[in-house]
């Protein structure tokens, strides 16, 4: 049993390039959640899902998409990269709303240059 | 405005001295409150909840954490800090009627032997 994982672990990506970071849960959440982690401001909300199909704004979510086609995997994208998007992203899955604990993932470190 | 406040940033104790984090937050009903913890390059690990009833719950690994609805705290606290207690901790509510958890920007406990 994996929880959730998180692909890649690491990535460094020029101004401008595109990525997709995969997320994926084994544990049947309907929940699922993309943060991004930058010093001193906590964790901050992208987007979010409630569900096979569904999508959902977060706290910021310009300059990504994100995609959930099958349930146990989430998708965040970045269609152009700004060094503003370098940050640490974690994915998190939960059972169902917010008064259930969310499972995170280990995080993926990406750097823009 | 709504928010959630942790207001030491860096916390320094020695081992086996008593501890206490700090967190207020601002909305209009009780939400759901929550304390995690990331330790170094690792994804963030739920120690406690509360929702409602006693006013003080236990978690994982030693820690408690009293809700104080006249004060909008929900403060943790450990009796006997060790080494391995090392980490950042988030203090995260979840308002009700809402799919997210907003989380405070965190405090970076440090333990001396």
């Amino acid at each position: 049993n994996a929880g959730v994982t998180q692909t890649p672990k690491f990535r460094v990506l020029k101004t401008g390039q595109s990525m997709t970071l995969l997320c994926a849960q084994d544990m049947n959440h309907e929940y699922m959640y993309w943060y991004r982690q930058d010093p001193g401001m906590g964790l901050r909300l992208i987007h979010y899902s409630v569900g096979e199909g569904t999508t959902a704004k977060g706290e910021v979510p310009d300059g990504y998409n994100v995609s959930r086609l099958k349930k146990q995997n989430f998708l965040l994208g970045l269609e152009s990269a700004a060094p503003s998007q370098t940050s640490v992203y974690f994915c998190a899955s939960s059972p169902a709303g917010n008064s259930y604990e969310q499972y995170f993932g280990p995080g993926t470190r990406l750097t823009v240059t | 405005a709504q928010s959630v406040t942790q207001p030491d940033i860096h916390i320094t104790v020695s081992e086996g001295a008593s501890l206490e984090l700090r967190c207020n937050y601002s909305y209009g009903a009780t939400p759901y409150l929550f304390w995690y913890v990331q330790s170094p390059g690792q994804g963030l690990q739920l120690l406690l909840k509360y929702f409602s009833g006693d006013t003080l719950v236990q978690g994982i690994k030693g820690f408690e954490a009293e809700f104080k609805r006249s004060q909008s705290s929900f403060n943790l606290r450990k009796p006997s800090v060790h080494w391995s207690d090392a980490a950042e901790y988030f203090c995260a509510v979840g308002p009700y009627n809402t799919d997210k958890l907003i989380f405070g920007t965190g405090t970076r406990l440090q333990v001396f032997p």
